[in-house]
């Protein structure tokens, strides 16, 4: 079965530093997708990046960046210059779509992160 | 803008009633997911249809809940009846899957169930 571990349940960075978010999961699959979502306290989920295994190079999106280690099972988000708006809850997600036509979106837990002024 | 929509909002009702959660997914969207959040699991999948057929309801509890996409534009998340455990936010989102192109879930705001 499918997991994705987020190790830190909660992280705090300072105004305009940098934090790196770990994610870890676990498939015997080769083809997937991995995505980093966001949940500010008003509850909607936001897709902040996305990762397509198949792909080398590591997704970037403005301040928003992944450390993408595919033999070590390993997807950490990283943002730069970090702002009062970026606290939120981070899920890491897994997603497979098996060719029956089934697909599967697997979370971790979520890392809660506050950003201090 | 396109969005998903997920109908009530808040919803409050006591243990042994039926509700019933609604939900439309972006237009063209043929996938749609229906999640459960709780402080304890996390996000936890209940239902996947694709094309408007069920393909994975495995999370889901078989003898209270049910899930139905009864039109391309409208999906539905049944408990009957309702029980205190059963209190959690309740997500839908829809997608567009295609061949091998699998591409970004978009979520509605959840529907909060309180059952008391």
């Amino acid at each position: 079965a499918q997991t994705v571990t987020q190790s830190q349940p909660e992280m705090s960075v300072q105004e305009a530093e940098t934090v790196t978010l770990s994610c870890t999961y676990d498939t015997s699959e080769s083809d997937y997708y991995l995505f980093w979502y966001k949940q500010p306290p008003s509850r909607q989920m936001i897709l902040v990046i996305r990762q397509e295994a198949y792909k080398q190079q590591n997704a970037t999106e403005n301040r928003f960046s992944v450390n993408f280690q595919k033999a070590a099972k390993s997807f950490s988000l990283k943002i730069s210059d970090s702002q009062l708006g970026d606290a939120a809850m981070y899920f890491c997600a897994y997603k497979v779509h098996y060719q029956g036509g089934s697909e599967k979106l697997v979370f971790g837990k979520g890392t809660k992160l506050t950003v201090n002024p | 803008d396109a969005r998903v929509t997920q109908t009530p909002r808040h919803k409050v009702t006591e243990m042994g009633q039926e509700v019933t959660m609604r939900c439309q997914p972006i237009l063209g969207h043929n996938t749609v997911f229906w999640y459960r959040q709780t402080m304890m699991q996390g996000l936890e999948l209940l239902a996947y249809f694709r094309n408007r057929a069920p393909l994975d309801d495995s999370g889901m509890p078989k003898d209270r809940f049910s899930a139905e996409m009864p039109d391309a534009t409208l999906a539905t998340l049944k408990i009957q009846p309702s029980e205190p455990r059963d209190s959690a936010v309740y997500f839908c989102a829809s997608g567009l899957t295609a061949g091998r192109f699998s591409g970004e879930l978009f979520f509605g705001e959840g529907s909060r169930l309180t059952v008391l």
